[in-house]
């Protein structure tokens, strides 16, 4: 079935580097997809989301690039901050009205 | 804007009890909500989906007698799960969709945790 996933289970980084997380995704019927951060204990929190008729979305310190070519999303985190520790989800929906599927999540670690 | 909550945000409870969860959306009307289950290190897996005024429609797999929906207004549903058993224990998330004239995001609440003994 169709699906969206992660390349990496776990992403570590110095702190002030740039961070780039992948996202792979199948239904190439969706048209809208999400950026959220989940942190230990809490819901997701939503970072930014893109459409299919865009190829990249800049938000503060956060840039997503959607390349509907071979089907991959990534979200790129500029000058991580520890605070940007958290598990990252991507997600994906075919259309209006329609459910969100996410991804298995990538854990994202900052080293002071 | 676009907060949305849970009560409780914690619930420990004995097997064959039911345990109601709230789910609000505090400053704005949601037509649609969503029930997620997230086990530890797993994604988010939909249950069910609530709609103001009419029954909700779940996911191939859930129960819909055994998580009973109810989404009496336009800012709260509830979700209960009855006669619950410890391998209900889980990490419960509702998420309210919010609309902005074509565009519509989904807000998450923080989650309740149920540890079902």
């Amino acid at each position: 079935g169709e699906s969206v996933g992660l390349h990496l289970p776990t992403l570590s980084v110095q702190e002030g580097d740039n961070s780039i997380i992948n996202c792979a995704y199948s239904n190439s019927a969706s048209d809208y997809f999400i950026w959220y951060k989940q942190e230990s204990g809490k819901g997701p929190q939503f970072i930014i989301d893109i459409r299919s008729n865009m190829d990249k979305r800049q938000g503060q310190r956060v840039t997503v690039l959607l390349n509907k070519t071979v089907k991959h999303l990534s979200l790129q985190i500029a000058a991580t901050q520890p605070g940007d520790s958290a598990v990252y989800f991507c997600a994906e929906q075919p259309g209006a009205n329609s459910k969100l599927t996410f991804g298995k999540g990538i854990t994202l670690s900052v080293r002071p | 804007g676009a907060v949305v909550s849970q009560h409780p945000s914690w619930v420990i409870c004995k097997s064959g009890t039911s345990v109601k969860i709230e789910c609000r959306s505090l400053d704005f009307q949601a037509t649609t909500m969503f029930w997620y289950r997230q086990f530890p290190k797993q994604s988010l897996m939909l249950m069910a989906t609530s709609n103001e005024g009419s029954k909700a429609t779940y996911e191939q797999g859930v129960e819909k007698d055994k998580f009973l929906i109810n989404h009496a207004s336009l800012t709260l549903s509830t979700l209960t799960v009855t006669s619950a058993h410890p391998e209900d224990s889980s990490f419960y998330i509702c998420s309210a969709r919010l609309m902005r004239g074509a565009q519509e995001t989904q807000y998450f609440g923080p989650g309740t945790r149920l540890l079902v003994l």
